[in-house]
């Protein structure tokens, strides 16, 4: 199983500001996923990035997967209580499907 | 509507006493999988079917077992469940294997195990 850490482990921040959560391993994945959790539920695929140095945006949030494909950051622009979850990233072995999960990162958007 | 559903949602039972978790999807998925959560260690797969009567192990698989009889059903069964079972656990599928493919998760069983 190859590891992924998040950092930070928590993060609370008021309306309006701007985060950044990381996902980094010491491994090179085919494709990295970033999910988000809300309580109660099951995670809930935002984005897949496939290629190094990818960049996606999504509304207010930008997804990047590093040149050598063995990180990634989220960013969200002018957070939102809705953006309130926790955000787990994923990343796929090279010749396999095997996904393997980072901690998360509990993000509180405060009003 | 598409989803996966799992039952019962929440669980206490005691050391030992057999228990299955369901789960069922209603979107013609091929691949099923089954995962548990516990804190500081995200989601780590337990056990994996790519199709019907085709189930294989993930990274943790010692005191569970499956079964994919039928396309829609992939329950999950603790024989002599103990205290370190006790976990947030999900059934999730997708048309196929791989990130092609997004997985749906579904809304989670919490169970507990004195």
């Amino acid at each position: 199983t190859q590891l992924l850490e998040q950092s930070p482990q928590f993060l609370s921040i008021q309306e309006g500001e701007n985060l950044t959560v990381y996902c980094n391993s010491s491994s090179v994945f085919s494709s990295l996923q970033w999910y988000r959790q809300e309580p109660g539920e099951g995670p809930v695929l935002l984005v897949t990035v496939v290629t190094g140095g990818e960049v996606k945006k999504l509304k207010r949030l930008t997804f990047q997967f590093g040149d050598a494909r063995k990180d990634s950051s989220l960013h969200i622009t002018a957070a939102q209580t809705g953006d309130t979850g926790l955000y787990l990233c994923a990343g796929e072995g090279r010749g396999d499907y095997k996904l393997s999960f980072g901690a998360g990162t509990t993000v509180t958007v405060r009003a | 509507e598409a989803q996966v559903t799992q039952n019962p949602r929440y669980l206490i039972t005691v050391t030992g006493k057999k228990l299955t978790v369901t789960c069922s999807q209603n979107m013609n998925h091929e691949y099923m999988s089954w995962y548990r959560q516990d804190p500081g260690l995200g989601l780590r797969q337990i056990y994996y079917s790519m199709n019907v009567e085709a189930t294989d192990k993930g990274d943790v698989p010692e005191g569970y077992k499956v079964s994919r009889k039928e396309k829609r059903n992939f329950p999950l069964i603790l024989e002599s469940p103990s205290p370190n079972q006790t976990s947030l656990y999900f059934c999730a599928s997708s048309l196929s294997a791989g990130v092609s493919y997004e997985q749906y998760f579904g809304p989670g069983t919490r169970l507990t195990v004195t």
